[in-house]
């Protein structure tokens, strides 16, 4: 079993859609929580940290349940720019980061 | 400003070569990551330094897979006996401090014929 399982997808949404993500991870030592994304054949760039609080970042929201060990992504509205492959990550404070496998997702107009 | 680079972009190994691929960080990176990412999937950490020191290594496949960086800056990872399987794309991440935002270099896509 992997470590971090997200749902590969992909996701064809319209834009102006409202699409979310999630995923689950076994290790219950993880301390930090990230939402990644990568276009294709490009490097991974940082989206945003996740807090147990809940975070927004325009239309970006990321929540973190550490009872159930679960992240969730929400995009509100869509772009065509959104179409990229997200990916979960967490850490353990040992400084790697350890990646799902990515979910997919495509806005189309 | 001047990201992390990486080179070469792309290389093509015949079984059994040994090959070796460059990491430049952002100038003043304390921290420099390696991970592999295969086709379809996330990336997998491979090794840590922390200025020359490298720190965890625990994510290295086998001992044909040896990482440096001498004088904590330039990183080099190297590929010995190249197998089919260690096809991938090999990512250098730095990051100021430890724990800090990791920012990702383009990779080196290595092909093993």
């Amino acid at each position: 079993r992997k470590e971090v399982e997200q749902d590969p997808g992909p996701f064809n949404v319209p834009e102006g859609a409202t699409v979310a993500f999630n995923c689950t991870y076994s290790n219950s030592a993880s301390q930090s929580f990230f939402w990644y994304r990568q276009d294709c054949r490009k490097e991974p760039k940082l989206l945003m940290s996740v807090y147990s609080s809940g975070n927004e970042d325009g239309r970006f929201t990321a929540q973190l349940n550490r009872a159930s060990q679960y992240i969730s992504l929400l995009i509100r509205d869509s772009k065509l720019s959104d179409s990229a492959t997200y990916l979960c990550v967490v850490s353990t404070g040992r400084r790697a980061l350890t990646f799902g496998s990515g979910t997919r997702l495509q806005v189309q107009p | 400003g001047a990201g992390v680079s990486q080179s070469p972009r792309y290389k093509v190994a015949k079984r059994g070569q040994d090959v070796a691929l460059r990491c430049d960080p952002i100038s003043g990176h304390v921290s420099l990551f390696w991970y592999q990412q295969a086709l379809g999937q996330g990336p997998e950490f491979l090794t840590y330094f922390q200025n020359e020191a490298q720190l965890d290594k625990s994510g290295l496949p086998s001992d044909r897979f040896f990482a440096e960086r001498p004088e904590g800056s330039v990183s080099t990872l190297k590929i010995q006996r190249t197998q089919q399987e260690d096809s991938a794309v090999y990512l250098c991440a730095s990051s100021l401090v430890g724990d800090g935002e990791q920012f990702f270099g383009p990779g080196t896509r290595l092909t093993v014929l």
